[in-house]
């Protein structure tokens, strides 16, 4: 079956610091990727996503690129700030067979960034 | 934009209790999704819905159900809520228009003691 794996977190880090979340996937065929933020008290709002392989998303200084050949789409942010503290969630589509139209989530990773 | 309400942010409820959630989206989309959100547990699906009167189980449907009456409306039900189904219950929606992507409401807070 689908199933996606995120970096132990959470993560801390200072403002203007770099930031990777790593992501990876197993799944059947060609899935659809993406990146949800959760940011506190609220529901998941899409950050990013890619639907094929070498495609990058990217979205508010984000960014994740659909790496088929391993199996990968990592977070990544160039200088991190204070309001980017949430949690992210990794999750693949499979629009095909009896997965259509279902999400597949990490764990979830939590990210602290402080002045 | 797409819009996905869900009833109540809030609720304490009693073991035991018959407890409805509703969740309603004014995109016209055909799939509507009910999903829990537990600490270290990511997000896991319990029920999903490609049409109306139709519904599918998810990964961890036992304890719930779910209705779908209408196009606009997803109901999840908790026939006997028991401690354990205290959690984030999280409806979302997708229609074939939209690119894959599924869209999220803001979540139920459900205590159950």
């Amino acid at each position: 079956g689908n199933s996606v794996t995120q970096m132990e977190g959470p993560v801390t880090l200072s403002e203007e610091a770099f930031l990777t979340i790593n992501c990876t996937y197993t799944a059947t065929g060609y899935p659809s990727l993406f990146w949800y933020v959760q940011y506190p008290g609220e529901g998941l709002q899409l950050l990013l996503k890619a639907t094929k392989a070498d495609d990058k998303g990217s979205n508010k200084g984000f960014e994740a690129t659909y790496r088929k050949e391993t199996t990968s789409f990592h977070l990544e942010k160039g200088s991190v700030q204070v309001s980017d503290s949430a949690v992210y969630f990794c999750a693949l589509l499979n629009a095909g067979g009896t997965s259509y139209g279902k999400l597949t989530f990490g764990q979830g990773t939590i990210l602290t960034v402080h002045p | 934009d797409v819009k996905v309400t869900q009833s109540s942010r809030y609720l304490v409820k009693r073991t035991g209790e018959k407890v409805f959630l509703e969740c309603v989206q004014d995109m016209d989309h055909e799939n509507m999704f009910w999903y829990r959100q537990d600490p270290g547990l990511g997000l896991r699906l319990i029920y999903f819905s490609y049409d109306v009167k139709m519904k599918e189980k998810g990964d961890i449907p036992e304890g719930y159900s779910v209705s779908r009456e209408k196009k606009e409306r997803f109901s999840l039900i908790l026939e006997s809520a028991s401690t354990n189904q205290t959690s984030m219950y999280l409806c979302a929606s997708r229609g074939h228009g939209s690119g894959n992507t599924i869209y999220f409401g803001e979540g139920s807070w459900l205590t159950v003691v």
